[in-house]
Order: C-alpha cells, then sequence, then structure tokens
C-alpha cells in the first residue's frame, strides 16, 4: 500500500460512454498527476495538479478532462475515447517544497479498455 | 532533464546481489539520481534517489561516479519478487513534476 488508492481498477468501455477514473491519496501531498502507460511505451504524463490548480497539461486531447476538487482527490473524466485510449492510466502524488524534489508515490492504477 | 540509459534486461540469482547500471553522462550539478521499479501491472515504486554521495536505505543501495556520469542500484540479496522494471531517472530540484521515463530495465531473479 503507497497511500494512494485508484477506482476502479479495472474498466471496460465504448467509445461512446464517458466515465471516471478516481484517484485518492491519504499521505497530505500537495501535488497529484495523471499518468498514461500504453503497452511497450514509457510513462506519459498527462496532467499535474500543484496545490489545486492545474499547472501541466501535456497535450493531451480534450476527451480526457481532470478535475482536482482537492488536495486529496483527483478525477480523470473520459468520453468520447479512441480505442488506441486503452491503456493503464496511474495516478500520483508528492509533496511540493521548496527544499528540493520529492518522490512521487503512485497508484495500482486503472487498466482502461475502450472497444 | 539528462537522458539516461540503461541494459534493456538483466538477470541475476535469487540471493545474489543485483547491480543495476545506469548512464547518465550529460547530467548537470543540479540533477539528481533517482530509481523507480515497476512490477508487473503494478504503478511504479519509489526506491532512492541521491546528488552525488552514495546513498543506502531499507530498500536498496545507490552508487554514483565521482564524476557523476553513472550510477549503480544494488539490490544486496535479491528475491524472486524483485522481479520488475527498474527506472533510472534524473531531474531538476526545479523541475518539480516531470519525470521523463525511459524503458528501464527489465530484472529477472531467478531461483
Amino acid at each position: 500500500e503507497t497511500g494512494v488508492t485508484q477506482t476502479p481498477r479495472h474498466l471496460v468501455m465504448g467509445m461512446t460512454n464517458k466515465k471516471s477514473l478516481k484517484c485518492e491519496q491519504h499521505l497530505g501531498h500537495n501535488a497529484m498527476y495523471w499518468y498514461k502507460q500504453s503497452a511497450k511505451k514509457p510513462l506519459e504524463l498527462m496532467f499535474v495538479y500543484n496545490f489545486k490548480e492545474q499547472t501541466e497539461n501535456n497535450s493531451v486531447p480534450s476527451r480526457f478532462s481532470p478535475e482536482c476538487p482537492n488536495s486529496s482527490h483527483l478525477f480523470l473524466h473520459l468520453h468520447t475515447l479512441q480505442p488506441e485510449d486503452s491503456a493503464l492510466y496511474l495516478c500520483a502524488s508528492s509533496l511540493v517544497t521548496s527544499g528540493g524534489p520529492n518522490e512521487q508515490f503512485f497508484g495500482p492504477g486503472t487498466r482502461l479498455t475502450v472497444l | 532533464d539528462a537522458k539516461t540509459t540503461q541494459p534493456p534486461s538483466m538477470d541475476c540469482a535469487e540471493g545474489r546481489a543485483a547491480n543495476l547500471p545506469c548512464n547518465h553522462s550529460t547530467i548537470s550539478g543540479n540533477e539528481y539520481v533517482y530509481w523507480y521499479r515497476q512490477i508487473h501491472s503494478q504503478g511504479p515504486q519509489y526506491i532512492i534517489h541521491g546528488l552525488k554521495n552514495n546513498e543506502t536505505n531499507e530498500m536498496a543501495s545507490l552508487i554514483i561516479t565521482e564524476d557523476r556520469k553513472s550510477s549503480t542500484l544494488i539490490l544486496p540479496h535479491a528475491t524472486l519478487r524483485d522481479t520488475a522494471v527498474y527506472y533510472c531517472i534524473v531531474r531538476t530540484a526545479v523541475s518539480n513534476y516531470q519525470l521523463i521515463w525511459g524503458a528501464g530495465t527489465k530484472l529477472i531473479i531467478k531461483p
């Protein structure tokens, strides 16, 4: 257990569906992240929230919509996805301070399949 | 952030020390070396990080060469549960968000 939970663990959806992924961290961190891991590819950073403000959006298509209502919760809203969006979606959190870099703690991921 | 080079795969016998190399020849003075691992179908797990001194924790040791152009992660007594992909990443203190992930080293521990 890393202190970062993700639900659901597995999700199958059609291209016309709307679904949401949820992430929750119990570590008192102030930054949260969404990553995408496709088969045989390195992890790709999608979004970063620092103190609930979105600070990074790495050219992610608008069919992915993040939401961070507070520093402990992060959502990824999905709509009209494509089969190539099938991947493992990972959430992470870290404590951002002025004192230097801090390690990121990852959740177990949501395995998404788009039919 | 500097790039890293790692061998794509390695084997190690159970109970022996696993030594995983990483080359980061373009590392700059303010960049830290981080190691993570990812066990199959799980999220990555932080292992250790260092700047220029060798570091040790309950999971592993990190040896950084004096010129900081390469490092070695050492798992002192590898077990079957250490089979995973190990990622070496360098990043600056100011690039707190971006971890640039490569392909890593697939470490297989054999009984």
